[in-house]
């Protein structure tokens, strides 16, 4: 298993310009999640999915767009880059099922993205 | 929505003594909460939980303690090593087997002194 995996690992925008951040799991969760990370700070919640064709906002959606056409697969897409839009972007997924006598499980990150936005 | 404080933003420790992180959540309704492990550089890695019906966990060096009724959970790392410096997050989520994501503090620099 490869895990969670995330490309490009760096990548730099001018302003106005747009990309896509892809995420793809091997682990066939059904979960998944997108984060920001600015420097010195915690994680924030951009977007997440239950499971394909399922999207719904976080803390801080805007600016951004997901989509979920498999359970693989999970990009963000950035229209419009803003230097507000310079982070660490981790993706994470988890299962739907909980393991025998737990709640909840592990969520499992990718290796992130480091977008840099001049 | 859920808002996680941590404190401190950075701790120094002598080699082999004990460190403590705290955490306070405001949604009474949360019921799961992990520590995140993050070294520079590197994804936010599981290092220990624990869930709302339980008041204290133990892995090893690590323990996690949680108080419902304060909303306070702390971990506790003994006997330091200096692997243990890196950046720990606390995180909580009111979603049990759901699926929302996880609000996290703002993390804590761990330095682990020789």
């Amino acid at each position: 298993n490869a895990g969670v995996t995330q490309t490009p690992k760096f990548r730099i925008l001018k302003i106005g310009q747009s990309m896509t951040l892809q995420c793809t799991q091997d682990m066939n969760h059904n979960y998944m999640y997108w984060y920001r990370q600015d420097p010195g700070m915690g994680l924030k919640l951009i977007y997440y999915s239950v499971g394909a064709g399922i999207t719904d906002k976080g803390e801080v959606p805007n600016g951004y767009n997901v989509s979920r056409s498999t359970t693989e697969d999970f990009p963000l897409r950035l229209e419009l880059a803003a230097p507000s839009q310079t982070s660490v972007y981790f993706c994470a997924s988890r299962s739907r099922n909980p393991r025998r006598y737990q709640l909840y499980n592990e969520q499992f990150f990718g290796p992130g993205t480091r977008l840099t936005v001049l | 929505g859920e808002n996680v404080e941590q404190h401190p933003s950075t701790l120094s420790v002598q080699e082999g003594d004990s460190a403590v992180i705290k955490c306070t959540y405001s949604d009474s309704a949360s019921n799961y909460f992990p520590w995140y492990k993050q070294e520079l550089g590197k994804r936010p890695q599981l290092i220990i939980d624990i869930r709302s019906n339980v008041g204290e966990k133990k892995d090893q060096r690590i323990a996690v303690t949680l108080n419902k009724t304060a909303k306070h959970f702390s971990l506790h790392i003994t006997e330091t090593q200096p692997e243990d410096s890196a950046v720990y997050f606390c995180a909580a989520s009111d979603s049990g087997g759901g699926a929302d994501g996880l609000t996290f503090g703002k993390g804590t620099h761990l330095i682990i002194q020789p």
